[in-house]
């Protein structure tokens, strides 16, 4: 069975930091992308980035670009979001998800969700 | 970035009646939009992708269709279980979108 498993989330103040990690079994880590989406309070799902299975290439919403950092242990079947520089509207449950490639198109491969974690809770206040 | 647009916002319905909920991109996605499920305090869960192929476990009431900017999401008969969020998604370029939701709440 396909787990996820986020961990890292808190309550950290304007311009923290934290790492947060997803922990993945029950399937070849290292051969899916890999992606975060976050979903505010009371706001719909927002996509934050996504991480080819090798680790070479990496993708961010305009949002996060430059503040947010998206690595993979491929060894420790683990995923990692270092977020800095956070605002209060960072604040969300984050979302570790399980990608699957829909093919190359465009010059690029894209990916839909197939498998979600539960969440990890990220507030930013004073 | 394409925008997209869920309508309605709020759909209110029977147990045991069909649901049509739509999903528009500001430009052509081809197929390349998928359907999530989302319950509070749950893990989102994949129901349609390539707008209209059904993903491992979820049951027939749910079809997806439509291509290029307009897109449908059909749940025939709801069931108890089915009362929840759903979110469409396209995956066409970078960065994916997703629209704002539309909730399918008990009438």
């Amino acid at each position: 069975e396909v787990q996820l498993v986020e961990s890292g989330g808190g309550l950290v103040q304007p311009g923290g930091s934290l790492r947060l990690s997803c922990a993945a079994s029950g399937f070849t880590f290292s051969s899916y992308a890999m992606s975060w989406v976050r979903q505010a309070p009371g706001k719909g799902l927002e996509w934050v980035s996504t991480i080819s299975g090798s680790g070479g290439s990496t993708y961010y919403a305009d949002s996060v670009k430059g503040r947010f950092t998206l690595s993979r242990d491929n060894s420790k079947n683990t995923l990692y979001l270092q977020v800095n520089s956070l605002r209060a509207e960072d604040t969300a449950i984050y979302y570790c998800a399980k990608c699957y490639s829909s093919g190359w198109y465009s010059g690029d491969y894209y990916y839909y969700m197939d498998v979600w974690g539960k969440g990890t809770t990220v507030t930013v206040s004073s | 970035e394409i925008v997209m647009t869920q309508s309605p916002a709020t759909l209110s319905v029977s147990p045991g009646e069909g649901a049509t909920l739509s999903c528009r991109a500001s430009q052509s996605v081809n197929s390349n939009l998928a359907w999530y499920q989302h319950k509070p305090g749950q893990a989102p869960r994949l129901l349609i992708y390539g707008a209209s192929t059904r993903a491992t476990g979820i049951p027939a009431r749910f079809s997806g269709s439509g291509s290029g900017t307009e897109f449908t999401l059909t749940i025939s008969s709801l069931q108890s279980e089915d009362f929840a969020l759903y979110y469409c998604q396209h995956y066409n370029n970078w960065p994916q979108t997703f629209g704002q939701g539309t909730k399918v709440e008990i009438k």
